[in-house]
């Protein structure tokens, strides 16, 4: 069965340190999605990509990055991690294309990162 | 960008009673509309989905949801709760067919407690 995987499940991570979680899908979907999840705020949209070498910030860019160098995976990083990004990471995928069917997004079983 | 509200953070129920979640949108033209489910240390799932025509839209686990176009609402409802469903409930829209946003906007999550 198709699937979409996050690891690590767990993270703990001291203040300015790299740290970069990783997702992949075998859905062959173009489309991948990175949220964070805090109490309060549901989920967030950090960064986006509908194909390979499309990037694209979302409401809670800053700090993070993506890059897409193939369909099945689009790596997080965060760049010199701060205490405010300790939370719950979700990855999700989509197809593309007309069709509602094709917005429905699937979501992995969630990275969480403590940043001491 | 559409912006999703849900009107109650934190509902308790017994087993049997009847639920009712609100959900309001705010972009005015064509949407998909979503709702997903997250049980306890679970990742998201999807419990029901609207893209066109009947805005009764029936889901898992005896969910169902209705679309009022005219007041830019989802509400999920269910007639009779059991603990099983004790999880946080989160809507979900995106923009309906021709548009190449495949973005989902979330509402910050209703966290739903059956008690026994």
């Amino acid at each position: 069965d198709a699937e979409i995987t996050q690891s690590p499940r767990h993270k703990i991570t001291e203040t300015g340190r790299q740290v970069t979680l990783a997702c992949h899908q075998t859905w062959n979907h173009n489309n991948m999605f990175w949220y964070r999840q805090d109490l309060g705020h549901g989920l967030r949209l950090i960064h986006y990509s509908y194909g390979v070498h499309d990037t694209n910030k979302g409401e809670v860019s800053d700090g993070y990055s993506v890059s897409r160098s193939n369909t099945e995976d689009l790596p997080l990083t965060l760049e010199s991690a701060a205490s405010s990004q300790t939370s719950v990471y979700f990855c999700a995928s989509s197809e593309s294309g007309t069709g509602g069917a094709k917005n429905i997004q699937y979501f992995g079983a969630g990275t969480r990162l403590s940043v001491l | 960008a559409q912006s999703v509200s849900q009107h109650n953070h934190h509902v308790i129920l017994s087993e049997a009673a009847s639920l009712e979640l609100g959900c309001n949108y705010s972009y005015g033209g064509t949407v998909n509309l979503f709702w997903y489910v997250q049980y306890p240390g679970q990742h998201l799932q999807l419990l029901l989905k609207y893209f066109s025509g009947d805005p009764l839209v029936k889901g898992i686990k005896g969910f169902e949801a209705e679309f009022i176009k005219s007041k830019f609402s989802f509400n999920l409802r269910k007639p009779s709760v059991q603990w099983s469903d004790t999880a946080e409930y989160f809507c979900a829209v995106t923009r309906g067919p021709g548009s190449n946003d495949y973005k989902l906007s979330f509402g910050a999550g209703t966290t739903v407690t059956v008690r026994a």
